[in-house]
């Protein structure tokens, strides 16, 4: 069964440090979006591609922020400050025009 | 935007009850609605779902009913077991277009008592 690949599975930084997660949807997907899911809530959307394109970051902080999908395929979340309340489970999910939609297995965010 | 509002946000039942959770949706464009059951430090799993065309879908000892009309629709877990506690999400989205984005429900956490 094909499945959307996330790394790393955790991730432990600082405050106002830098931190990246990947993404790598299922192939012929070519839509993939990243949510944030905060402990007790339900995921919540962060960012939706259309193939390289951003179709939705209306609840992205862009200040600290940025996603891209430079080749339409894989996809790089990154937060730069971190800060304490960005601690999170972070998904990545892919469908192909809404259908057959499918979560990685997250990456568990800690920032101290 | 679509609006997902989940209840209860828990529910406590003894093994072999049934369990009911429910869903009200706010954007009448919704045409897709999943449930995940998600375990701790888990990514939600798909467990049923139902597209608008379709009043009540079942699977086993799992069952989703939908009212477009009213916009609502319903989780239904028959003969409950132990291994069904978790907390189970609901979600609705516009699906077969370029957009699929899931807006979530709060969640409601199940537990199963043997």
């Amino acid at each position: 069964e094909a499945e959307v690949a996330q790394s790393p599975r955790y991730k432990i930084t600082e405050k106002s440090q830098a931190v990246a997660f990947w993404c790598d949807p299922i192939s012929g997907h070519a839509t993939l979006y990243w949510y944030r899911q905060i402990l007790g809530q339900g995921p919540e959307l962060l960012v939706q591609f259309q193939d390289e394109s951003v179709v939705d970051d209306s609840q992205l902080p862009k200040d600290r922020f940025s996603a891209e999908r430079l080749k339409g395929v894989d996809s790089t979340l990154k937060i730069q400050p971190a800060e304490l309340g960005d601690s999170a489970m972070y998904l990545c999910a892919s469908s192909y025009l809404g259908r057959g939609y499918t979560f990685g297995s997250g990456t568990r965010l800690t920032v101290v | 935007g679509e609006n997902v509002e989940q209840h209860p946000s828990t529910l406590s039942v003894q093994e072999g009850d049934s369990a009911v959770i429910k869903c009200t949706y706010s954007d009448s464009a919704s045409n897709y609605f999943p449930w995940y059951k998600q375990e701790l430090g888990k990514r939600p799993q798909l467990i049923i779902d139902i597209r608008s065309n379709v009043g009540e879908k079942k699977d086993q000892r799992i069952a989703v009913t939908l009212n477009k009309t009213a916009k609502h629709f319903s989780l239904h877990i028959t003969e409950t077991q132990p291994e069904d506690s978790a907390v189970y999400f609901c979600a609705a989205s516009i699906s077969g277009t370029s957009y699929g984005k899931l807006t979530f429900g709060q969640g409601t956490i199940l537990t199963v008592h043997p």
